[in-house]
């Protein structure tokens, strides 16, 4: 169980179109969900967590207006680059947590997408 | 910022051999997970162990924690090929979404 589901794996988009990627937890419910970005042969860097019906959080330094995510119900969240550039290019992960396991101080595991490799020309 | 810092950054062993990962943190935790990720994949949760433990084990995988030093060490015993993989630790960032916070990493390769 726990698996999550993120889609296209890759995708090319020229410089100024939007992308949009999708992350569902296919058999459990995600109250939250996260949004990563990996540079290659670095770490994942949090960009914004995900919240079912309401605003997401976004980290420091990630531009929610270029970065727009929308979590409409329990199992999907969707993440939009817009008017992508070059330097977009990366890697993005999303992740999510069992609603109902996150408390007592994120004493669950996260279960991970397989990513989506975005380039952008 | 990043929380842990895994050392080494890159290891390279033989099958058979045993892999050590240390990881080391900044602040108060609850727990120290441990994830693996396949090249050009998503990350796969290994093992969590709790703020009042201090080992634990899963299959090859055991994971020992020392809040004291605010480190942790993960240790492959038997290696396989398809150990390959770099491998992550993390904690939980202070935010009320309890998202992990991922340190750099180590890219283990096991050769045949």
């Amino acid at each position: 169980g726990a698996v999550v589901s993120q889609h296209p794996s890759w995708v090319i988009c020229k410089s100024g179109t939007s992308v949009k990627i999708e992350c569902r937890s296919l058999d459990f419910q995600a109250t939250t969900m996260f949004w990563y970005r990996q540079f290659p042969k670095q770490s994942l860097m949090l960009m914004a967590t995900s919240n079912e019906g309401s605003k997401a959080t976004y980290e420091q330094g990630v531009e929610k207006d270029k970065f727009l995510i929308n979590h409409a119900s329990l199992t999907l969240s969707t993440l939009t680059v817009t008017s992508a550039h070059p330097e977009d290019s990366s890697f993005y992960i999303c992740s999510a947590r069992r609603t109902g396991t996150g408390g007592g101080g994120g004493n669950s595991p996260l279960h991970f997408g397989n990513g989506t490799r975005l380039t952008v020309t | 910022s990043q929380q842990g810092e895994e050392d080494p950054q890159a290891l390279s062993i033989q099958e058979g051999e045993n892999a050590t990962m240390n990881c080391s943190y900044k602040t108060s935790i609850n727990n120290l997970q441990w994830y693996r990720q396949n090249s050009g994949r998503g990350l796969v949760h290994l093992i969590l162990i709790r703020s009042n433990e201090r080992e634990k084990h899963s299959g090859r995988l055991r994971v020992t924690l020392d809040t004291s030093k605010k480190s942790s060490s993960l240790l492959i015993t038997a290696s396989r090929a398809a150990d390959t993989a770099s491998y992550f630790c993390a904690t939980v960032y202070s935010n009320s979404g309890y998202a992990l916070n991922f340190g750099k990493g180590t890219s283990l390769l096991v050769t045949p």
